[in-house]
């Protein structure tokens, strides 16, 4: 079965500063992998996904996460962090195996500081 | 606007009381999910359908039912048999197993249950 690793589950980091946060992950098939965000009681929201394409992937509000398979990691990054960034962060593995499962890591609780 | 819509966003419940959370979505999706979110502990999966009038438990379904009579409703029971109901409840909908990317979810707001 898959799962996830999120380490450092609360990162605090200046307002312009880069943002970084790590995912592994463990699989028996070729995973699809994303980050979701979620702000105070408020349901989750699709950041980006890896689906077997682009190993470098864009998705909104600045944030990238680059997929390395020899490394089982696809780590979130964003250049500048802004105050709205302040939320939990989740990377879920899928595999395609077509059980259509999936896990979820933790999560990472984000601070941004002024 | 197509989405998925939770109800109630807070709900207060006594001890042996059973409740039911709504989930509501029109975006044509054949799978829905519920989840239960404490802190700390990300999503636990409860029980998902794939189609209607099918489902199946997830990793926690104990104290807790389901039904799915229509594509767009998947109501969620949280009867007097869970031990410790007090959660973040997220619903989830998406394309369906061999339609779309398998892990690409899109959730309610959430309901927040407590047990007085």
């Amino acid at each position: 079965a898959q799962s996830v690793t999120q380490l450092d589950s609360h990162v605090s980091v200046s307002e312009g500063t880069p943002v970084l946060l790590r995912c592994n992950y463990s699989s028996s098939y070729s995973p699809s992998l994303f980050w979701y965000v979620q702000h105070p009681n408020k349901g989750l929201q699709l950041l980006l996904k890896y689906t077997s394409a682009a190993t470098l992937v864009k998705g909104i509000n600045g944030f990238e996460a680059e997929f390395k398979k020899s490394e089982t990691s696809f780590h979130l990054t964003k250049p500048s962090a802004h105050m709205s960034d302040a939320a939990e962060y989740f990377c879920v593995v899928s595999e395609s195996s077509g059980n259509n499962r999936l896990a979820f890591g933790k999560g990472n609780q984000v601070v941004v500081i002024p | 606007d197509g989405g998925i819509t939770q109800s109630p966003k807070y709900l207060f419940r006594k001890e042996g009381q059973n409740v039911t959370l709504s989930c509501e979505q029109n975006l044509n999706h054949d799978a829905m999910y519920w989840y239960r979110q404490d802190p700390g502990q990300g999503l636990r999966l409860i029980y998902y359908s794939q189609i209607v009038n099918d489902f199946q438990k997830g990793d926690i379904a104990e104290g807790y039912s389901v039904s799915r009579e229509k594509k767009e409703s998947f109501p969620l029971t949280v009867t007097s048999a869970q031990k410790n109901p007090t959660a973040f409840y997220l619903c989830a909908s998406s394309l369906g197993q061999g339609r779309g990317v398998t892990g690409e979810l899109f959730f309610g707001e959430g309901s927040r249950l407590t047990v007085l």
